[in-house]
């Protein structure tokens, strides 16, 4: 099993310029989440899924848009890229139920200028 | 939402020596989650605790839940350097609130 997987892993884009993140997982489960992690800032919760079709918006989600069109799958997407969403990506997912563990992948670093 | 403190913000220590950081927060936590984040790389979760007073152990880390279950500590023996990294703790159902983390740096 490969878990998650990010596409792609670094990214240089100009202000105004548009991008998709690809998330994929193998491990068949229902949840989906991306973070984005600046210094000093910790892990913040940008959109989410909980499930195929389905899409909620987490603690910043201004500037982004999502879609879960297929279960192992989730994007994330920004139309307009600004500065201040230069920062360092994280897709995870996990399984239904309490307490349960959220695998992360790799990360994708992202600039922009 | 749960908002969770981190502390120390930074620890760097040399190897051998022994460490607690911790994890408090204003209100009660349903269960709370250690993971762990080598530079690079994505968190990974190193334990999840339930129950108050409940403590877990994992070789040389010692992972404790208050009674009151609104703290936790993780406190690491003989630390090496294989464990410099970014502790950090979460809480929630369906989506995680994470603290901003501890970074430990062991040097040889």
């Amino acid at each position: 099993n490969a878990g998650v997987t990010q596409t792609p892993k670094f990214r240089v884009l100009k202000t105004g310029q548009s991008m998709t993140l690809l998330c994929a997982q193998d491990m068949n489960h229902e949840y989906m989440y991306w973070y984005r992690q600046d210094p000093g800032m910790g892990l913040r919760l940008i959109h989410y899924s909980v499930g195929e079709g389905t899409t909620a918006k987490g603690e910043v989600p201004d500037g982004y848009n999502v879609s879960r069109l297929k279960k192992q799958n989730f994007l994330l997407g920004l139309e307009s890229a600004a500065p201040s969403q230069t920062s360092v990506y994280f897709c995870a997912s996990r399984t239904i139920g309490t307490g349960e563990t959220q695998y992360f992948g790799p990360g994708t670093r992202l600039l922009v200028l | 939402t749960q908002l969770l403190e981190q502390s120390p913000q930074f620890l760097s220590i040399q190897e051998g020596e022994n460490l607690t950081v911790y994890c408090n927060s204003s209100s009660v936590f349903s269960s709370l989650q250690w993971y762990r984040q080598e530079p690079g790389e994505g968190p990974v979760l190193l334990v999840t605790v339930v129950t108050g007073g409940e403590v877990k152990k994992l070789k040389r880390l010692t992972f404790q839940f208050g009674d009151a279950r609104k703290d936790s500590s993780l406190h690491i023996t003989a630390a090496q350097p294989g464990d410099t990294g970014l502790y950090l703790c979460a809480s929630g159902y369906s989506t995680l609130t994470f603290g901003k983390g501890t970074m430990l740096l062991v040097s040889p």
